[in-house]
């Protein structure tokens, strides 16, 4: 059973990058498409991006200028780098695999990032 | 971006009651060159992550109770519980993939009357 965790802080101050790291246990990450997603605290779900395990990548339109997100198959990771980070920003971030790029079939216990000086 | 509206907001069935929850999509996600739906449904309890029940509007994930269905087509769909337990208090989320990027519907809540 495929399984993911997120790591990383959970207080960033306001203009600095968030780092999150999504480690993928009980499989291989080769041959997947591998998202994040965030839940602003009592609100819907928003798709951040994703990248397939070779590197290619694709991001929400809404936030494509501040996201990055690479791939480690060495070690079985993937991560997420957002910029300029404001109160808005503030969400639960969920690292999910994407069956085909298209549904999220296993996804992270989230974790919860807060923006704030 | 293809806007995801989900009614109602919140609902309250009794146990063992139908619970059906709609999904309208701001354009049609079936791709007509292999007649599928783009669409997913998917249940989060508090304090968990969102887990998938159904894929391509009606093919039911891996270890999902049969009470649980996916219908419609085009840009409107529905999730049924045929008869509502109390394991099933969530919100339930629709999302498409029919075009990028994936966008989710606002959630309902589901409870217990």
């Amino acid at each position: 059973q495929v399984q993911l965790q997120e790591s990383g802080p959970g207080l960033v101050k306001p203009s600095e990058t968030l780092s999150l790291t999504c480690t993928v246990s009980g499989g291989s990450i080769s041959s997947y498409y591998w998202s994040w997603v965030r839940q602003p605290p009592g609100k819907g779900l928003e798709w951040i991006g994703y990248i397939y395990y070779s590197g290619s990548t694709n991001s929400n339109p809404s936030l494509k200028s501040r996201v990055t997100i690479s791939v480690d198959t060495s070690k079985n990771q993937f991560s997420l780098k957002l910029s300029s980070m404001t109160a808005a920003d503030t969400a639960i971030y969920f690292c999910a695999r994407a069956e085909l790029g298209y549904y999220f079939d296993f996804w992270g216990q989230g974790t919860l990032v807060t923006v704030s000086s | 971006d293809i806007v995801m509206t989900q009614s109602p907001d919140s609902l309250a069935v009794s146990l063992g009651e139908r619970a059906t929850i709609n999904c309208k999509s701001s354009q049609s996600v079936l791709y007509s060159s292999n007649n599928k739906n783009y669409l997913a449904w998917y249940q989060q309890k508090p304090g968990q992550p969102p887990k998938l029940l159904i894929y391509w509007a009606s093919t039911r994930e891996s270890g999902v109770p049969d009470r649980f269905s996916g219908s419609g087509s085009g840009a409107e769909f529905n999730l049924t519980i045929s008869s509502l337990q109390a394991e099933d208090v969530a919100v339930y989320s629709c999302q498409q993939y029919y075009r990028s990027p994936p966008t989710f519907g606002q959630g309902t809540r589901l409870e217990i009357k």
